[in-house]
């Protein structure tokens, strides 16, 4: 298993335009999240999901969509990118509608807005 | 509002057991104790959970105390692969996501 996988793992842009980040899981995990990591701070929740199809907002979530139409795939979308939108961003996936749960994490994509 | 409070920083000798301490004081009946780590530039890493009993795997056991307020995680044996930094998080069975804070940098020294 490649666990959780996130294409790509670099990336710089111009202000104002947009890009997709890419998350695909193979562990048949029914959750799935985006998270974006600040220099010297932990991980903040962008958007995460329930399952095929559904999506939700969470701590930090303005300037950027989702989008879970396979089961297995997260797309984070940047619509038009800003400075401040430049971090790491990490996905990750977990199992079970209960709790708790283990969260596995990929191996993030570091993002830079000039 | 952070739920769980740590010293930002710790140092371990190889081979020596790194205890890690935590506190969450306002911790409510159905929150669990979660600890993760996140080595240099990496996606972070579960290491271990609990909810009132002391729990152990291979990586490390999880002390918790009698009235939830406090938990410890012991890496019994560290090397200098375990320099990361450790998060304690909190957390609910009806909450889905992880609160990261700052968590603690532990270093190994040889």
């Amino acid at each position: 298993n490649a666990g959780v996988t996130q294409t790509p793992k670099f990336r710089v842009l111009k202000t104002g335009q947009s890009m997709t980040l890419l998350c695909a899981q193979d562990m048949n995990h029914e959750y799935m999240y985006w998270y974006r990591q600040d220099p010297g701070m932990g991980l903040r929740l962008i958007h995460y999901s329930v399952g095929e199809g559904t999506t939700a907002k969470g701590e930090v979530p303005d300037g950027y969509n989702v989008s879970r139409l396979k089961k297995q795939n997260f797309l984070l979308g940047l619509e038009s990118a800003a400075p401040s939108q430049t971090s790491v961003y990490f996905c990750a996936s977990s199992a079970t509608s209960g709790r708790p749960d283990t969260q596995y994490f990929g191996p993030g994509t570091r993002l830079t807005v000039l | 509002d952070a739920k769980t409070t740590q010293p930002p920083s710790m140092d371990c000798a190889e081979g020596r057991a790194a205890n890690l301490p935590c506190n969450h004081s306002t911790i409510s009946g159905n929150e669990y104790v979660y600890w993760y780590r996140q080595i240099h530039s990496q996606g972070p890493q579960y290491i271990i959970h609990g909810l009132k009993n002391n729990e152990t795997n291979e990586m490390a056991s999880l002390i918790i105390t009698e009235d939830r307020k406090s938990s410890t995680l012991i890496l019994p044996h560290a090397t200098l692969r375990d320099t990361a930094v450790y998060y304690c998080i909190v957390s609910s069975t009806n909450d889905y996501k992880l609160s990261f804070g700052a968590g603690t940098t532990v270093t190994v020294r040889a």
